[in-house]
């Protein structure tokens, strides 16, 4: 099956930017999707189909998604932003809906 | 405003069978590229797909749990069930009530903790 990895955890200082990367075979060919999950909260979608952003995400967060490596771009981090963030993917040949393995950021 | 709610047992004891059910409204199952989905995260750790419904009775299914697992739904009571066999202490997760849109998953339940423990 698909399989998607990210880093384990990425530390950032407010202000900055914090990128968060998702490594899969040719990921540049699907569309990927990226949810923030705070702690002990359910996740909310933040990033579709490689770069949209749904109502009510701030412009501070971005994606981009070419060849093997999709990334989550979030800009002027700030406090709140700190959870885990993940990636995923459509599979129609063998999980449809595939995780990536997370990537907690820390604000530092 | 869509709403989903989990629902079900919160312990259970190794070897019984888990059944979940989603109540959900501020939607309707019939509409076109929309399911309900299960997805699991065990304390600590990733999120992992489980299964999902459409609709049309649609059924998909993560083929590592495809053997113990069943989603069905009841479109008349907005609910969708998952009932997963031979539950064991590795099976300790929140699990979530979703739905699937198109490719991606949009809303999300407030997740509920299921411990498997004798």
């Amino acid at each position: 099956s698909f399989v998607l990895t990210q880093p384990p955890s990425v530390s950032v200082a407010p202000g900055q930017t914090a990128k968060i990367t998702c490594g899969g075979n040719n990921i540049g060919s699907k569309s990927v999707h990226w949810y923030q999950q705070k702690a002990g909260q359910a996740p909310i979608l933040v990033i579709h189909y490689d770069s949209d952003r749904p109502s009510g995400i701030p412009e501070r967060f971005s994606g981009s998604n070419s060849e093997n490596t999709a990334t989550l771009t979030i800009s002027r981090v700030e406090a709140g932003d700190e959870a885990d963030y993940y990636c995923q993917v459509w599979d129609s040949i063998s999980d449809p809906v595939i995780f990536g393995g997370g990537t907690k950021v820390t604000v530092l | 405003q869509i709403t989903l709610r989990e629902s079900g047992p919160a312990l259970v004891k190794p070897t019984q069978t888990l059944t979940l059910t989603c109540t959900f409204s501020g939607f309707s199952l019939s509409s076109s590229g929309l399911g309900v989905g299960w997805i699991r995260q065990p304390p600590g750790k990733a999120l992992e797909f489980l299964a999902l419904i459409y609709g049309d009775d649609d059924k998909r299914y993560s083929p590592s749990l495809k053997h113990r697992v069943t989603i069905t739904k009841d479109a008349s009571k907005n609910q969708v069930a998952l009932t997963m066999t031979n539950m064991d202490p590795v099976d300790t997760a929140t699990y979530y009530c979703s739905t699937v849109v198109d490719k991606y998953v949009d809303d999300w339940g407030q997740g509920t903790l299921v411990t498997v423990s004798s």
